[in-house]
């Protein structure tokens, strides 16, 4: 069974720092990655996705995620924070074949930018 | 719109007392999802359905029914519901059977109280 482990449970970053949130999985084959965000009293929405190829993917929002194979990781990066972009953030992990189809979520990071 | 839509928005109910939580999209997903949301825990997978009439337990699915007779309709029972099941409780829906390769659409969420 696969597992998702978002090591830090709330971040505080000023606004224009860059962030970096960290997202270790764990599963026997490639997995399928996910960042999603959730801004307060909202539903979940996609920033981006990995399947295969390049290890650096382009997301929305000015955010981007590597994966590294070696360490298991899969993490979110942002060169310059804005205060918008202070929201619960998920790292998701998709596994399964056939008739197995599961879709597992961290715990979820908080950020929080101050001016 | 493309939409996932649910209903209730919110609900406080008593023990034992069964209930049903609709979830409708209009985007024609195959791919059909519940989730749980608690604090410390993040989201976790009840049930999901890769098509009609195809349904398979998730990570915590126990005291929860679901059914898909439509395409479009993935409602979740609490056939007697009790407070550990209060929560926040999204759907989503994503494209094509294969849940774990797509993006996922998610539900407003629906604030659930079980007194």
């Amino acid at each position: 069974a696969q597992s998702v482990t978002q090591p830090d449970i709330h971040i505080t970053v000023s606004e224009g720092a860059s962030l970096e949130l960290r997202c270790n999985y764990s599963y026997g084959a490639t997995p399928y990655l996910f960042w999603y965000v959730q801004s307060p009293g909202q539903g979940l929405q996609l920033l981006l996705k990995y399947f295969s190829g390049d290890t650096l993917v382009q997301g929305i929002k000015g955010f981007e995620a590597e994966f590294k194979r070696s360490q298991s990781s899969f993490n979110l990066r942002k060169p310059s924070v804005h205060w918008s972009d202070a929201a619960e953030y998920f790292c998701a992990v998709g596994a399964g074949s056939g008739g197995y189809q599961k879709v597992t979520f961290g715990i979820g990071t908080k950020l929080q930018v101050i001016p | 719109e493309a939409q996932v839509t649910q209903n209730p928005r919110y609900l406080i109910t008593v023990t034992g007392k069964k209930l049903t939580v609709t979830c409708s999209q209009n985007m024609n997903h195959e791919y059909m999802s519940w989730y749980r949301q608690d604090p410390g825990l993040g989201l976790r997978q009840i049930y999901y359905s890769m098509n009609v009439e195809v349904t398979d337990k998730g990570d915590v699915p126990e005291g929860y029914k679901v059914s898909r007779k439509e395409k479009r309709n993935f409602p979740l029972i609490l056939e007697s519901p009790s407070p550990n099941q209060t929560s926040l409780y999204f759907c989503a829906s994503s494209l094509g059977q294969r849940g774990i390769y797509n993006e996922q659409f998610f539900g407003p969420g629906t604030r659930l109280t079980v007194l």
